[in-house]
């Protein structure tokens, strides 16, 4: 399977604790973005890498929330003491990015985070 | 600021009758529009983009999208609709140049086609 991976898909965890999420976009990829949805809403962008640089972050990326790209290929996504409020479907998603027309994004299936 | 909306919840169309599904954007600058699926235990999948050139944009599964800037719409469209087209249907924005690099998602219209 050449798309983008998430792992895990699922995740329950207690309120206060901390969480990884590790995203793997499609090969030679440079673009890496990291999105959140909650039920009833479309995706809501969090934050986004170009190669192993963090570009841009969201408001809605609070000092709880850490992403990184260390090489430029896969990334991960932490949550640090998670709330019942970040529960929700985690998604990451991969593009080109060198052309600005290679613009559309291939999502993988996302990490679905349940704080109980 | 970069905003879309998806006015209708859900759509509801005959198998075999042309279905619209609606979206409206507002930028600052040029949009770029984009249409996305996403299946039940599936992830979002692209169906078709607006970046330039003719309005009329054709994409996959028979898909197609039109742009109209004085309305600042980018409505879904397929001649004939089948059952396996039902799902939840998202429109999206990318505000250029100088919009987040982000995609801006509408709620997502449910597309539910009867036999």
């Amino acid at each position: 399977d050449t798309g983008v991976s998430q792992d895990p898909r699922h995740k329950i965890t207690k309120r206060g604790q901390n969480v990884t999420f590790r995203c793997d976009p499609i090969s030679e990829h440079n673009r890496l973005y990291w999105y959140r949805q909650t039920l009833g809403q479309g995706p809501e962008f969090l934050t986004y890498f170009q190669n192993e640089a963090q570009l841009e972050k969201s408001r809605l990326l609070s000092d709880r929330f850490s992403a990184e790209r260390p090489k430029g290929s896969f990334s991960t996504l932490e949550i640090q003491r998670t709330e019942q409020g970040d529960s929700a479907m985690y998604l990451c998603a991969s593009s080109p990015g060198q052309q600005i027309m290679n613009t559309e994004a291939f999502f993988g299936q996302g990490t679905r985070l349940t704080v109980v | 600021a970069q905003s879309v909306a998806q006015p209708e919840d859900q759509v509801n169309v005959a198998e075999g009758n042309p279905l619209t599904v609606k979206c409206t954007y507002s930028v600052s600058g040029n949009p770029y529009l984009f249409w996305y699926v996403q299946y039940p235990n599936r992830g979002l999948q692209f169906l078709l983009k607006y970046i330039t050139g003719d309005n009329l944009v054709k994409g996959s599964y028979g898909f197609e999208a039109e742009f109209n800037k004085s309305q600042t719409s980018f409505h879904l469209k397929k001649p004939s609709a089948l059952v396996s087209d039902s799902a939840l249907y998202f429109c999206a924005v990318r505000d250029y140049p100088g919009g987040a690099d982000g995609l801006t998602f509408g709620k997502g219209t449910h597309l539910i086609i009867q036999p």
